[in-house]
């Protein structure tokens, strides 16, 4: 089955140790996104690609940054993670839909849980 | 800017009766509205969508919507609970294309539905 999976499932890092977060996608989508959530709470959009056409949101800290190599592949990573990054981690894809992009559902990975020592 | 407001942070019905999950938006100009599910550790399901056109939409797991421009409502619903029905459920607003708004997908901060046996 055509899916998104995120890699690892659980992941622990040490504070202010990098680590990166991967997520890969067989639905051959132009979009990808990765989001933040924490304790049920709403998913936050942290950026996205359009193909490799790169968007942050303003207030995503500069302290996470994202890869994409190819179609498949994106990655998050996480510079000098604080104990306030830790969350679960949401990828998710989307077809163009056109040229309006917006009205697409977004197709969600497992997610990946970090956790800050 | 967008917002989404969910009034009920938890709702509990029993198995076999109707259910509601209300939602309510904000938005410049049209919107797309969303509905997704989440279960325990796992990332969020897409349920249904409203793009324009009829107002009740119909979704995944006998779930259906009604859009309601005149009170910006889009409550979730149900004539039948199952308790496997028991989850985490988000709606979410985009403004269209023209709106000149973000177009950032915003979500509400939750309702957790329990179905009771």
């Amino acid at each position: 089955d055509a899916m998104v999976i995120q890699n690892p499932r659980y992941q622990v890092t040490q504070f202010g140790k990098p680590v990166t977060l991967s997520c890969s996608q067989t639905l051959n989508h132009n979009v990808m996104y990765w989001y933040q959530q924490k304790s049920s709470q709403a998913p936050k959009l942290l950026f996205h690609y359009y193909d490799k056409d790169f968007n942050n949101e303003a207030d995503t800290p500069d302290n996470f940054q994202s890869r994409r190599p190819n179609t498949s592949f994106c990655f998050l990573d996480i510079r000098s993670p604080g104990l306030g990054d830790a969350a679960m981690y949401l990828c998710a894809t989307s077809r163009p839909g056109g040229s309006d992009y917006s009205n697409q559902p977004q197709h969600f990975g497992d997610g990946t849980r970090l956790s800050i020592l | 800017a967008q917002s989404v407001a969910q009034p009920e942070d938890q709702v509990n019905v029993a198995e076999g009766n109707p259910l509601t999950v209300k939602c309510t938006y904000s938005v410049s100009g049209n919107p797309y509205l969303f509905w997704y599910v989440q279960y325990p550790n796992r990332g969020l399901q897409f349920l249904l969508k409203y793009i324009t056109g009829d107002n009740l939409v119909k979704g995944s797991y006998g779930f259906e919507a009604e859009f309601n421009k005149s009170q910006t409502s889009f409550h979730l619903k149900k004539p039948s609970a199952l308790v496997s029905d028991s989850a985490l459920y988000f709606c979410a607003v985009r403004p269209t294309r023209d709106s000149g708004s973000a177009r950032q997908l915003t979500f509400g901060s939750g309702t957790q539905l329990t179905v009771l046996p």
